[in-house]
């Protein structure tokens, strides 16, 4: 049971640059959402998508783009890196439920250093 | 827009002894739940306790357990007999009701477990 992986865990990249961060579930899952941890402001959600063909913003959305043609795959695009997006970033994944309070699972994280 | 404050960004206790984390939220909405997260260094999101607004009980988990103040909008965690391994970072999160894969962080508290 692989769960939520994510790929690359550790990247550095160039001013300018362009990336993509892959995110696969293997749980079926509706829900899933990117987010970045910043020292002092915990995790922020920047992309989120209710199902395949459908995403939507976050609070910080801005210098990502994501698609979802898939269930399993979530990836989020960084067009053209640069320095404030040095950061680590989290995909999560989750089932709605009628019952309380879905389990939300979270990937490892990848650790992205734009220089 | 909802909001989640730790206004402790750093805790420390003593083994076997009691401690409290605060948290405060601000949300107009009457369908959420409010989680705690535990962060260890190797950054993996770990689900600790969670609540539904609906319930007036406060939720435990063997040595973890909230204090729910609804009107008040606090939602702290109290984590007993504390062992070495509590020690990480503590995140509480909002989720409005429907929002599955949503989450509101508050910025984190950093926990000291002293031998």
């Amino acid at each position: 049971n692989a769960g939520v992986t994510q790929t690359p865990k550790f990247q550095v990249l160039k001013t300018g640059q362009s990336m993509t961060l892959q995110c696969a579930q293997d749980m079926n899952h509706e829900y899933m959402s990117w987010y970045r941890q910043d020292p002092g402001m915990g995790l922020r959600l920047i992309h989120y998508s209710v199902g395949a063909g459908i995403t939507d913003q976050g609070e910080v959305p801005n210098g990502y783009n994501v698609s979802r043609s898939t269930t399993e795959d979530f990836p989020l695009r960084l067009l053209s890196a640069a320095p404030s997006q040095t950061s680590v970033y989290f995909c999560a994944s989750s089932y709605s439920q009628a019952d309380s309070g879905n389990t939300i699972y979270f990937g490892e994280g990848s650790w992205l250093t734009v220089v | 827009a909802q909001t989640v404050t730790q206004s402790q960004p750093e805790m420390s206790v003593q083994e076997a002894e009691t401690v409290t984390l605060s948290c405060t939220y601000d949300t107009s909405e009457s369908d959420y739940y409010l989680f705690w997260y535990k962060q260890p260094p190797s950054r993996q999101m770990i689900l600790v306790i969670r609540q539904e607004a609906y319930k007036q009980q406060n939720a435990t988990e063997n040595r973890f357990s909230v204090n729910f103040q609804k009107a008040a909008k606090s939602f702290s965690l109290k984590i007993s007999d504390s062992q070495l391994g509590d020690a990480a970072m503590y995140f509480c999160a909002y989720r409005m009701g429907t929002s599955y894969g949503k989450l509101t962080f508050g910025q984190g508290t950093i926990l000291t477990v002293h031998p």
